[in-house]
């Protein structure tokens, strides 16, 4: 089945503990992104990759790290977490050939951070 | 300023309407996107647009390039088209950069 994972779905953590949310595709995507999503502002984008060792900040990068050492994984990484960086997070991909661009999304994941 | 504003915010409608929710955005693009968020929270790709028009079942989508503007249709609303839909808009200069708008909550009445 085609589609896009994310772990952990749901996270609480303290203040200053590094973590990672995970992402992987298996379509073979060469577009992943990652956005976030809080009450009152939308989707907001954090970090994009149109291909393998290829990463853009997006909106809002600040206080995240991502990598893209193979097609499949996109992992996005909280080196210091701070409480507003709680919000609900989201991974997503894309074929980008130009004939559908249409994004697939992951299930989200609820991250906490206290 | 926000970049993207949808409009309306919110519309509640009864079953079998018609309904419109537009889009418009302040920033050159190369594409624009519609999506669908449920009520569980996940969220699907409804179209990708760059010129003119799309349809697929009761969904239509259109985009005015020179006036950089949006309508998403949905002819004969059903309960299940109760969702937050939301635009989005790629970036004429980065490419894979995209910014949202806030979201068009719909809910249909039965």
């Amino acid at each position: 089945e085609a589609q896009v994972t994310q772990n952990p779905r749901y996270l609480i953590t303290v203040t200053g503990k590094k973590l990672t949310v995970t992402c992987s595709q298996n379509m073979n995507h060469e577009y992943m992104s990652w956005y976030r999503q809080d009450p009152g502002l939308g989707l907001r984008q954090i970090y994009y990759s149109m291909n393998v060792e290829v990463t853009d900040k997006g909106d809002v990068p600040e206080g995240y790290k991502v990598s893209r050492k193979e097609k499949r994984n996109f992992p996005l990484i909280l080196e210091s977490p701070s409480p507003n960086q709680t919000s609900l997070y989201f991974c997503a991909s894309s074929p980008r050939t130009g004939l559908t661009d249409e994004q697939y999304f992951g299930p989200g994941t609820r991250l906490t951070v206290t | 300023k926000n970049e993207v504003e949808q409009s309306p915010q919110n519309l509640t409608a009864q079953e079998g309407e018609f309904i419109t929710i537009n889009c418009s955005y302040s920033v050159g693009i190369s594409a624009l996107h519609w999506l669908q968020q449920h009520p569980g929270g996940g969220i699907v790709s409804l179209f990708m647009l760059s010129s003119g028009k799309k349809k697929h079942g009761r969904l239509i989508a259109t985009i005015n390039i020179q006036e950089k503007h949006s309508s998403l249709h949905i002819t004969a609303s059903h309960p299940r088209d109760s969702a937050v839909y939301i635009c989005a808009v790629e970036s004429g200069l980065g490419q894979g950069n995209l910014i949202f708008g806030k979201g068009t909550k719909l809910s249909v009445k039965p």
